[in-house]
């Protein structure tokens, strides 16, 4: 089945600089990549997702790379924000399936 | 438009009892996915339903646990005789048409953190 690796697992940057987070996928089939923020205490946020027929997609601060070679994705946060700390999840799912596989998830800690 | 709504959101057990973890979707969806987090790891899958259907329950535990989603009324994910090791949030998401087909993003609730002592 489907396999998701995530890195880091920690990540700590500063105020205003970017922040990345790779993931890797195993499934070649696998055409949907979406990634969830989720704070303390809540369930996850989409904050942006990503299909196979793409690659690249942002959305203000936040973009997502997507390489269908190389089966990986990463997410990009730029002028990081105190309210960009949270545990950020990637995901993908096989086509014709149902289910989502997530990632081991990434704690993102922005330093004032 | 009101989210996915759960509840209860935190549900303490003792060994032994029953847990029933209630799910409303969206307005609008009929698919409904059920997924469990242990502390500090991911989210993995566990069953999803139409109205009235189980479709998918491969990531179910073969015992004590179930799910329905009836035509009328909330999806429940049922686990009988808990254990220590079912203590975890428990989430459930919903989307308009099924995940595979198209494909259609899954919106997450808030969480039932179940603790059995």
């Amino acid at each position: 089945g489907e396999n998701v690796e995530q890195h880091p697992s920690t990540l700590s940057v500063q105020e205003g600089d970017s922040a990345v987070i790779k993931c890797t996928y195993s499934d070649s089939a696998s055409n949907y990549f979406p990634w969830y923020k989720q704070e303390l205490g809540k369930g996850p946020q989409l904050i942006i997702d990503i299909r196979s027929n793409v690659g690249e997609k942002k959305d203000q601060r936040i973009a997502v790379t997507l390489n269908k070679t190389a089966k990986h994705f990463s997410l990009h946060i730029t002028e990081t924000q105190p309210e960009d700390s949270a545990v950020y999840f990637c995901a993908s799912i096989i086509q014709g399936a149902q289910k989502l596989v997530f990632g081991q998830g990434t704690r993102l800690t922005i330093n004032p | 438009n009101a989210g996915v709504m759960q509840n209860p959101r935190h549900l303490v057990r003792r060994r032994g009892q029953e847990a029933r973890l209630r799910c409303s979707p969206m307005k609008g969806h009929s698919h409904v996915y059920w997924y469990r987090q242990l502390p500090e790891e991911g989210l993995k899958f566990m069953v999803y339903l139409q109205k009235e259907n189980i479709i998918d329950e491969s990531g179910m535990p073969k015992e004590r646990f179930s799910a329905e989603f009836p035509k009328e009324g909330p999806s429940i994910l049922r686990i009988q005789q808990v254990v220590r090791g079912d203590s975890a949030a428990y989430f459930c998401a919903s989307s308009p048409r099924p995940a595979g087909a198209g494909t259609d993003t899954q919106y997450f609730g808030p969480g039932t953190r179940l603790t059995v002592l």
